[in-house]
């Protein structure tokens, strides 16, 4: 199936963990986003890499580190997990960068920090 | 800052029609997306506006005014399975930014 897939799907941890989420897309896009949902249901951009480069990093804690190995995976590490941090992540691929491409997500990451 | 509202929570009836608001204010504009959200699910697109006007999609049409920073999704002949969250993102000028409202959750009563 061509698309946007994650791992894992369900996260359960404890507070000061280390863990990562994968995220690989077979759309042949360029540019993918770490989002992150809150339990208000608010999605806000966290990261967006254009070819394994680095083109958008929010105000976000350096506790978060995006990979990007190759065009077709971003993979997302946190180091420390707080409880703030319980939320469903999900990753987006979409065609280009710098224009209104439509982006396309993955099914998300539902991570719980107890 | 960016500023984008949306009604919360509305509800309708199976076989209606509903119009979801957005009203935007953000530093540079290109564009505004509308997407769809079912519980526990990932986010999918449903319609683009750039220029002004009305875009038609079967059951679904897209509304945007560039000059009042105002757009809405217009859902018709409404089936239960439209139950979902409607966000709207508008996209940034120059950038593949997306910056999301909160989102709308319907609900369709039989």
């Amino acid at each position: 199936d061509t698309a946007v897939s994650q791992t894992p799907k369900y996260l359960v941890t404890q507070m000061g963990n280390d863990k990562s989420i994968k995220c690989e897309q077979n759309l042949g896009h360029d540019t993918m986003y770490w989002y992150k949902q809150d339990s208000k249901k608010f999605l806000k951009i966290m990261f967006s890499y254009n070819n394994k480069e680095l083109i958008i990093n929010e105000t976000v804690p350096n506790r978060f580190s995006p990979k990007s190995p190759d065009k077709a995976h971003l993979n997302l590490h946190i180091n420390s997990l707080e409880l703030g941090d319980s939320a469903v992540y999900f990753c987006a691929s979409s065609q280009g960068a710098g224009g209104p491409e439509t982006q396309y997500f993955g099914p998300g990451t539902r991570l719980l920090v107890l | 800052g960016q500023n984008i509202d949306q009604p919360t929570e509305m509800t309708a009836t199976e076989g209606a029609i509903v119009q979801i608001n957005c009203t935007y204010q953000t530093s540079g504009f290109n564009g505004l997306f509308w997407y769809q959200q079912h519980a526990g699910e990932a986010p999918t697109f449903l319609s683009y506006n750039v220029l002004d006007g009305l875009e038609e999609k079967g059951r679904f049409s897209s509304f945007l005014s560039r000059s009042k920073g105002y757009s809405y999704l217009l859902l018709k002949e409404l089936q239960m399975k439209d139950s979902a969250s409607y966000l709207c993102a508008v996209n940034l000028y120059n950038t593949d930014k997306l910056i999301f409202g909160t989102g709308t959750r319907l609900q369709v009563f039989p």
